[in-house]
């Protein structure tokens, strides 16, 4: 079983629809967590942390669910400019430093 | 700006060349990490360097050679590379605790 997985998509889907992406990792002891956005040819940009509570930022709701072991992404009201390719990074236990990324969920909106 | 500046943009070597990509960040930050990312692969860790001491090395092959000289340089050294080592070689800096990675823009190595 791979470390961290993701559905590489694509989604696709219109103008101000709602999608959500799961991501599911291996190690229950794993303590942090967080979502990338990477577009084409460019570096991945963290778009923001889960927390064990949930969080929220605009249109993107970030969760946790530590007994399925899997984060979630929701994206409210999506714009084109969301497309792009949404990466989740899990810490490996052993080392703080040490994130392990899934390969990544390509969203397109579309007009 | 990611704070993060990686050179070269793009780097077309041979498999008998010697290089070297440079990464410099500009973030207090002192936690430097090397990170491949090759076509439909996820971003694959290479070292990772804590307070200019090399604390991951992820089973590397040795004609992948890091030098971290202080906590805000980090370089990685090539040499006899393949042509299955052509990738994007992304740098990344972050703070003690992983309150997330700011990555460079990458270096897009070719090797022929």
């Amino acid at each position: 079983r791979k470390e961290v997985e993701q559905d590489p998509g694509p989604f696709n889907v219109p103008e101000g629809a709602t999608v959500a992406f799961n991501c599911t990792y291996s190690n229950s002891a794993s303590q942090s967590f967080f979502w990338y956005r990477q577009d084409c040819r460019k570096e991945p940009k963290l778009l923001m942390s889960v927390y064990s509570s949930g969080n929220e930022d605009g249109r993107f709701t970030a969760q946790l669910n530590r007994a399925s072991q899997y984060i979630s992404l929701l994206i409210r009201d999506s714009k084109l400019s969301d497309s792009a390719t949404y990466l989740c990074a899990v810490n490996m236990v052993d080392s703080s430093y040490k994130l392990i990324f899934g390969s990544g969920t390509r969203l397109l909106v579309r007009p | 700006e990611t704070g993060v500046t990686q050179t070269p943009r793009h780097l077309v070597m041979g498999m008998t060349n010697k290089k070297s990509l440079k990464c410099e960040q500009h973030l207090g930050h002192n936690a430097m990490y090397w990170y491949k990312q090759s076509a439909k692969k996820p971003l694959e860790l290479m070292f990772v360097y804590n307070f200019k001491e090399q604390t991951e090395n992820n089973s590397v092959p040795s004609r992948f050679s890091p030098e971290c000289p202080n906590s805000s340089h980090l370089f990685l050294h090539l040499h006899t590379l393949q042509p299955e080592d052509s990738a994007l070689y992304l740098c990344a800096s972050s703070q003690v605790s992983p309150s997330g990675l700011n990555f460079g823009s990458g270096t897009r190595l070719t090797v022929v």
